[in-house]
């Protein structure tokens, strides 16, 4: 079973200032891991993915984000935060395609992050 | 690329009513969609999984009466929602996952905007 836990509801930065969203997952195989953007009264769009190879994933808008194995973690960051970054952020995973599985992604309970001027 | 358009975006309709909202995959080939319910500041709740051709897989919990899913193209998945109440309302996003973006999970879904449905 598969499970993420996305540390902090809501989180608030000033602009320019170091945006870190956290998010760790549980998985009884190698997961497949996620970040998703939702802005107000739309779907989701995606951030960035890791798979395999480097932990060190970039991603659109400037945000990237590390894969750590030992940690159980996947944090967001990004180095200076606009206002244009204020939205709500969901950390996904899902596991590899072993016996058919759907690919189903399983999905934090989302962290908003608002941006002061 | 990778375009998935969802409508109606929202809708208000009588209890009793039934809705269908409608998922397309504009540019690409869309084997295998999904269905997700949101509530109000929470996260997205997986309803059910279809592909093209065969019979939608539901979560626990979903009931396949209430919720009819078909995928009938590869290009298509409707939702219907029979005879709403109050309590189905919510926020409705599809996400598709196309043909030919390589075999297996680690090819990310593509989200339609959602369908906010309000049920009176």
């Amino acid at each position: 079973a598969q499970s993420v836990t996305q540390l902090g509801s809501h989180v608030s930065v000033s602009e320019g200032a170091l945006v870190l969203l956290r998010c760790n997952y549980s998985s009884s195989v190698p997961p497949y891991l996620f970040w998703y953007v939702q802005y107000p009264n739309q779907g989701l769009q995606l951030l960035l993915k890791y798979t395999t190879g480097a932990t060190l994933v970039k991603g659109i808008n400037g945000f990237e984000a590390e894969f750590k194995k030992s940690e159980t973690s996947f944090h967001l960051t990004k180095p200076s935060a606009h206002m244009s970054d204020a939205a709500e952020y969901f950390c996904a995973v899902s596991a590899p395609n072993y016996g058919g599985s759907q690919g189903n992604l399983i999905f934090g309970k989302g962290t908003k992050l608002s941006v002061k001027p | 690329g990778a375009v998935v358009s969802q409508h109606p975006s929202w809708v208000i309709c009588k209890s009793g009513t039934s809705v269908k909202i409608e998922c397309r995959s504009l540019d690409f080939q869309a084997t295998t969609m999904f269905w997700y319910r949101q509530f109000p500041k929470q996260s997205l709740m997986l309803m059910a999984t279809s592909n093209e051709g065969s019979k939608a897989t539901y979560e626990q919990g979903v009931e396949k009466d209430k919720f009819l899913i078909n995928h009938a193209s590869l290009t298509l998945s409707t939702l219907t929602v029979t005879s709403a109440h109050p309590e189905d309302s919510s926020f409705y996003i599809c996400s598709a996952r196309g043909q030919g973006e390589g075999w297996g999970n680690n090819q990310p879904q593509h989200f339609g905007d959602g369908t906010r449905l309000s049920i009176l």
